[in-house]
């Protein structure tokens, strides 16, 4: 079945430690778009690309940062986790971003920064 | 974005059919209205759109109101699966497309 795929689902990394989330989709999808869920709250979106072309939301910290190597795959890269960056990641995949496009969302990764 | 207003949540007996309103009163003539859901420990899970005609797929009917201010995502048959959070929200034409994801209703099905 096509799917979104991330790992790991779980990931522990220490405060300040560089970490990295991968994403992978087998839908051919142009657009890749991360979400940070923190505990009890609703997903908020982080960036996207579209295609090659990155879109970073205003308010997402520099602390955050994406790569897209390829249609398939993409990274988030957290530079300096701090404790607030606890929280589940969610990758998620459109064919495009018509306002009537459904998006496909991965497992997540939960992401403990001790 | 426009905003939406949910019931915080909602309780339901299994088999049973469920009416989740979504308030929606400043929703321009462009937007779209999704729902999506989120069961527990899972990401989020498209469920349906629409526009301005009510819409049915195999998870769910949507009835939007004729002045589409409001709307109710509608399951069928609850079962112990459908418990998760529900999430009402609206696409516009003029804004960057993205997912905007409000509070949600968290929905209980009781066996």
């Amino acid at each position: 079945d096509a799917m979104v795929i991330q790992n790991p689902r779980y990931q522990v990394t220490q405060f300040g430690k560089p970490v990295t989330l991968s994403c992978s989709q087998t839908l051919n999808h142009n657009v890749m778009y991360w979400y940070q869920q923190k505990s009890s709250q609703a997903p908020k979106l982080l960036f996207h690309y579209y295609d090659k072309d990155f879109n970073n939301e205003a308010d997402t910290p520099d602390n955050f940062q994406s790569r897209r190597p390829n249609t398939s795959f993409c990274f988030l890269d957290i530079r300096s986790p701090g404790l607030g960056d606890a929280a589940m990641y969610l990758c998620a995949t459109s064919r495009d971003m018509g306002q009537g496009r459904e998006q496909y969302f991965g497992p997540g990764t939960r992401l403990t920064v001790t | 974005d426009a905003k939406t207003t949910q019931p915080n949540s909602m309780e339901s007996n299994e088999e049973e059919p469920v009416h989740l309103p979504c308030n929606h009163s400043t929703i321009s003539g462009t937007d779209y209205i999704h729902w999506y859901r989120q069961l527990p420990s899972q990401g989020p899970e498209y469920v349906i759109h629409g526009l301005t005609s009510n819409v049915n797929n195999r998870m769910a009917s949507l009835a939007i109101a004729e002045d589409r201010k409001s709307s109710t995502l509608i399951l069928h048959r609850a079962t112990l699966r459908d418990a998760a959070v529900y999430y009402c929200i609206l696409r516009d034409k003029g804004g960057s497309e993205k997912l905007v994801f409000g509070k949600g209703t968290k929905l209980t099905v009781n066996p």
